[in-house]
């Protein structure tokens, strides 16, 4: 079946550094991937997507690309603040299904 | 996006009572909703899929008579716990399906419960 492993927590970083978390998967066909991002207190919120092989999706200074080859979609930030801290989700849908397979969580916390 | 809320936030119940848990979607029509189950420091579990005026499709291992699902509008999704345990302690999350032809989904804040 699908699943999504991602790089375990949690992670604390200065303000200004630079962010990697990563996320491979394994999936029948082409999937299309996800970021979700999960604030203190808040719901899960669409952070970046990517639906093909090679794109690239972006928002909010985060970048994730979608390698075929390596079954991974690693998330990446040049210069991470504090507003940052939060719990990131990658996450996959596959086919024509409606359901998220979601990785487990990374915790991040930015400090001034 | 759209607006998701949950009721309540966070409750504490005991052992063999049941606790009913509201999802609903603000600004937007959802005819499909979905309910997930999260332990700490792991991944989202999709326990059912919601459709408006149906039953609920469970995922496999969701027992259907314990986790009473109502998804009786396009704006609110009932989840009851009946008969809860300590192991039914858990964070409880449901989303929104943006539309029939769309894979985007609108979280809700989530709620704790905690079964003494």
């Amino acid at each position: 079946g699908d699943s999504v492993t991602q790089m375990e927590g949690p992670v604390t970083l200065s303000e200004e550094a630079f962010l990697t978390i990563n996320c491979t998967y394994t999936a029948t066909g082409y999937p299309s991937l996800f970021w979700y991002v999960q604030y203190p207190g808040e719901g899960l919120q669409l952070l970046l997507k990517a639906t093909k092989a090679d794109d690239k999706g972006s928002n909010k200074g985060f970048e994730a690309t979608y390698r075929k080859e390596t079954t991974s979609f690693h998330l990446e930030k040049g210069s991470v603040q504090v507003s940052d801290s939060a719990v990131y989700f990658c996450a996959l849908l596959s086919g024509s299904a409606r359901q998220l397979t979601f990785g487990s969580g990374t915790q991040l916390t930015v400090l001034p | 996006g759209a607006v998701v809320s949950q009721h309540p936030s966070w409750v504490i119940c005991k052992s063999g009572t049941s606790v009913k848990i509201e999802c609903r979607s603000l600004d937007f029509q959802a005819t499909t909703m979905f309910w997930y189950r999260q332990f700490p420091k792991q991944s989202l579990m999709l326990m059912a899929t919601s459709n408006e005026g149906s039953k609920a499709t469970y995922e496999q291992g969701v027992e259907k008579d314990k986790f009473l699902i109502n998804h009786a509008s396009l704006t609110l999704s009932t989840l009851t716990v009946t008969s809860a345990h300590p192991e039914d302690s858990s964070f409880y999350i449901c989303s929104v399906l943006a539309g029939a032809n769309s894979y985007e989904q609108y979280f809700g804040p989530g709620t704790r419960l905690t079964v003494t």
